[in-house]
């Protein structure tokens, strides 16, 4: 076990829709990263975000939006969803700012489907 | 931005062989390269992480090593045991950078 939290596991829902994923960093963590990894493919980063703030972007679609909220957890949203949304993603958190001070922690992911 | 190519992207060995696994970097300034390794329908986990100051590092049967001048690093396996089959990716980072790069992967099947 990580120490990372994301919900729903698993989520089923329709082309157009829109959908929160949630995230609990390990416990004393600041930085949450966000990935989304399609079927056999790598992980493409998404957003950064260290104690509320957005510190990177990567290759994340205007579609798409996050935030860290003051208590640490974050949320990605994804609205007007597309077949090709359908992915794993993944939430990691670490404790600096700086990523390559250490160990990214995954979360187990949360898989969508959209159909 | 940072781009990390990853070779092969799909590796088979007999059971206690050794298993290599290449990454190239395009930036400079990265100075971090860690090595992630993901099972079926599992997280990724960090199994070894080397930075620039450092041209090897060790840990039990997998090692890595640094070429900074020709920007590549790789994962040395030795003695595979099945349960090294997995998906394997490297990633660098540099200081000013926000994020990891990730390679593309590497899918390590051992073979009993």
């Amino acid at each position: 076990d990580s120490g990372v939290t994301q919900t729903p596991k698993h989520l089923i829902t329709a082309t157009g829709q829109r959908v929160t994923l949630r995230c609990s960093p390990r416990s004393g963590d600041l930085s949450v990263y966000w990935y989304q990894q399609s079927l056999d493919q790598g992980l493409q980063f998404l957003i950064h975000y260290y104690n509320g703030e957005e510190r990177a972007k990567g290759n994340i679609l205007e579609r798409f939006s996050a935030q860290q909220f003051p208590d640490l957890h974050s949320e990605l949203n994804l609205s007007s969803l597309e077949l090709g949304d359908s992915a794993l993603y993944f939430c990691a958190s670490s404790v600096m700012s700086d990523p390559n001070t250490g160990e990214l922690f995954f979360g187990e992911g949360s898989r969508l489907t959209v159909l | 931005g940072e781009n990390v190519e990853q070779h092969p992207s799909t590796l088979s060995v007999q059971e206690g062989d050794s298993a290599v696994i290449k990454c190239t970097y395009s930036d400079s300034a990265s100075n971090y390269f860690p090595w992630y390794k993901q099972e079926l329908g599992k997280r990724p986990q960090l199994i070894i992480d080397i930075r620039s100051n450092v041209g090897e590092k060790k840990d039990q049967r997998i090692a890595v090593t640094l070429n900074k001048t020709a920007k590549h690093f790789s994962l040395h396996i030795t003695e595979t045991q099945p349960e090294d089959s997995a998906v394997y990716f490297c990633a660098a980072s540099s200081n000013y950078g926000q994020n990891f790069v990730f390679g593309p992967g590497t899918r390590l099947s051992v073979l009993p």
